[in-house]
């Protein structure tokens, strides 16, 4: 069965540091990834997807991830930290044929001024 | 567009109530979902539907039903509340597609509290 975790439920950076926000998956099958961005009382909007094209993904807002088979992950970064990044991300895999999304528990990006 | 719409945005229930959570979309995408989301635990998946007519049970169904009569709505109903429901429920919605790759579009979410 297909699963992801990620690593830290919170994160904090400082305005203009590097973010790196930590995705692992397990899957028996080349997986298609996703982060999903949720900024306060909103629901989730998609930041990224990999989908085998390209392994290194970009995405709205200036941030990227690299699919690394090797390590099985699937890292979100932004080169600097704004104050409106402040948000919880999430990272999903999808089951092929099955048409579900498995998401990871969050992590909650703080940027401190 | 609107794209995906949920009703209401609060509400507060007592333990044995019933209530039905909508959710419509004017996308005409064929896949939708009900997620709810509690801390440190993510978004986990309730029901799903592949299109009109056809629906199927996610990670957490209990307690839950849903139909599809038509493409754009998709109500979660809680036949019997319990305090365990509460939570923030999202519906989701995104074009089927062959490869699971699609991006989902979601609701607002609908904060529940059960007393």
């Amino acid at each position: 069965a297909q699963s992801v975790t990620q690593l830290g439920s919170h994160v904090s950076v400082s305005e203009g540091a590097l973010v790196l926000l930590r995705c692992n998956y397990s899957s028996s099958v080349p997986p298609y990834l996703f982060w999903y961005v949720q900024y306060p009382n909103q629901g989730l909007q998609l930041l990224l997807k990999y989908t085998s094209a390209a392994t290194l993904v970009k995405g709205i807002n200036g941030f990227e991830a690299e699919f690394k088979k090797s390590e099985t992950s699937f890292h979100l970064t932004k080169p600097s930290a704004h104050m409106s990044d402040a948000a919880e991300y999430f990272c999903a895999v999808s089951d092929p044929g099955t048409y579900k999304y498995i998401f990871g528990t969050g992590t909650r990006l703080k940027v401190l001024a | 567009n609107a794209g995906v719409t949920q009703t209401p945005k609060f509400q507060v229930l007592k333990t044995g109530q019933s209530m039905t959570l909508q959710c419509a979309q004017d996308m005409n995408h064929e896949y939708m979902s009900w997620y709810r989301q509690d801390p440190g635990m993510g978004l986990r998946l309730i029901h799903y539907s592949v299109g009109a007519g056809i629906t199927d049970q996610g990670e957490v169904p209990n307690g839950y039903n849903v139909s599809r009569s038509t493409t754009e709505d998709f109500p979660l109903r809680l036949l019997s509340a319990a305090p365990s429901q509460t939570s923030v429920y999202f519906c989701a919605s995104s074009t089927q597609g062959t490869l699971s790759y699609n991006e989902q579009f979601f609701g607002p979410g609908t904060r529940l509290t059960v007393l």
